[in-house]
Order: structure tokens, then C-alpha cells, then sequence
């Protein structure tokens, strides 16, 4: 079945550095588009970025292009977020899900990972 | 960009009742439109794409409607698994942008 796992979260200061993976199974990986989202505690979804199976594809949200870079590995079957110039206010927990065959929409998500910015 | 605004944002309704949230797109999107559930503590979980096509394994008391920039997600008899919050997304482009969410409740 499908499964998406992320790790790579924790701790991180303001101004620093974090990379998200998010390890695939199940299915032809690089036959999908993949997302990252993220979640604010008790707040809504942010839909961050889009890659194309092929990698040659992306988009940002405005809310982090330029400090943001998406990229997969598909011999690796898996999924990146490299995360920069972090503020506090990127503190959220971080998904990756996968873009429905031929679609965008999003019919399979990872658990998540808890992304927490502060001094 | 295009925004996509929900409403409302919560509310509370008895058991067997019937329940509409309304999700706008500041621009036309045709029918390029999703919704999702999320019960609390859990992901999210896709319940229709294409604006009104019922995603496999979901009851059959959720439907979507609409096109262009009105939609619609209708629970036709509130159950108490319902308890949830519900978002909208487009997908016909980057970015692909949810709504603020409604949060349903049991009265």
C-alpha cells in the first residue's frame, strides 16, 4: 500500500537550516507529482511546493521561495524539503503528499514531521 | 493569485442533520477543486475531487457540487465520526491554495 514517511524535523534556531525527507513506497514513484504542506498548530493547511515526478517541474507558495528548495531523488524514492533562513513563524508540522495520478489533488499524506523555530 | 475562502468557519449540528459548507475561488477554477477532511489529531484525507466526484471509500452521505468559483460540500446526515475540520483546495494550478477550513461539530 501507499506509504509516506517523513523525518528530518526538530529543533532549529531562527536564521538556520533544516532538510525534510519524505521516503515513498507502494507505488511508481516517479510517476507523480508530490507536494510539501504544512500545518501550524491548531491552525489551517499551507500548501508550500510541487515538484513533478520527473523533478523538472516546481512551484513555490510566495511564503517561501527563495528560502525553500523541493527536490526528490527517484532512485532513492524519496522526497526533499531543504529549508533555510527559518523564522519562527515556519514552526509547524510538515507534510508530504502525493498528487493523484493525472491530478494535483492530494489522495495520499505522510504522517508528518514536527518543525519547531526558535532561540 | 487566487484565493479560497470558506464559510463557515465552524459550526455545530445534531446527529441526522443535514450540513453545507460553501468554499469561494476569487477567480474561476472550473471544476478543478477538492475537499478534505481532518479528524482531530489525524492527516488529512481526501473525500472528493473534481468538485463532486466521491473519492473511493467514502460514504456516500458526503457530495460535492459546483463549478467555476461556488462549491459546495454537503454531509446529508451528520454522524458523530463527522466531527472534523474541512478544507477546500483548487488544483488547477500552482499555488495550490486551501481554505481557511471549517471546524463541524456535534450540537
Amino acid at each position: 500500500q501507499v506509504q509516506l514517511v517523513e523525518s528530518g524535523g526538530g529543533l532549529v534556531r531562527p536564521g538556520g537550516s533544516l532538510r525534510l525527507s519524505c521516503a515513498a513506497s507502494g507505488f511508481s514513484f516517479s510517476d507523480y507529482f508530490m507536494s510539501w504542506i504544512r500545518q501550524t498548530p491548531g491552525k489551517g493547511l499551507e500548501w508550500l511546493s510541487i515538484i513533478s515526478g520527473t523533478g523538472r517541474t516546481i512551484y513555490y507558495a510566495d511564503s517561501v521561495e527563495g528560502r525553500f528548495t523541493i527536490s526528490r531523488d527517484n532512485a532513492k524514492i524519496s522526497l526533499y524539503l531543504q529549508m533555510s533562513s527559518l523564522r519562527a513563524d515556519d514552526t509547524a508540522v510538515y507534510f508530504c503528499a502525493r498528487g493523484s495520478s493525472g491530478s494535483s489533488f492530494l489522495d495520499y499524506w505522510g504522517q508528518g514531521t514536527l518543525v519547531t523555530v526558535s532561540s | 493569485d487566487i484565493q479560497m475562502t470558506q464559510s463557515p468557519s465552524s459550526l455545530s449540528a445534531s446527529v441526522g442533520d443535514r450540513v453545507t459548507i460553501t468554499c469561494r475561488a476569487s477567480q474561476g477554477i472550473s471544476n478543478y477543486l477538492a475537499w478534505y477532511q481532518q479528524k482531530p489529531g489525524k492527516v488529512p484525507k481526501v473525500l472528493i475531487y473534481a468538485a463532486s466526484a466521491l473519492q473511493s471509500g467514502v460514504p456516500s452521505r458526503f457530495s460535492g457540487s459546483g463549478s467555476g468559483t461556488d462549491f459546495t460540500l454537503t454531509i446529508s446526515s451528520l454522524q458523530p465520526e463527522d466531527v472534523a475540520t474541512y478544507y477546500c483546495q483548487k488544483y488547477n494550478g500552482a499555488p495550490l491554495t486551501f481554505g481557511g477550513g471549517t471546524k463541524v461539530e456535534i450540537k
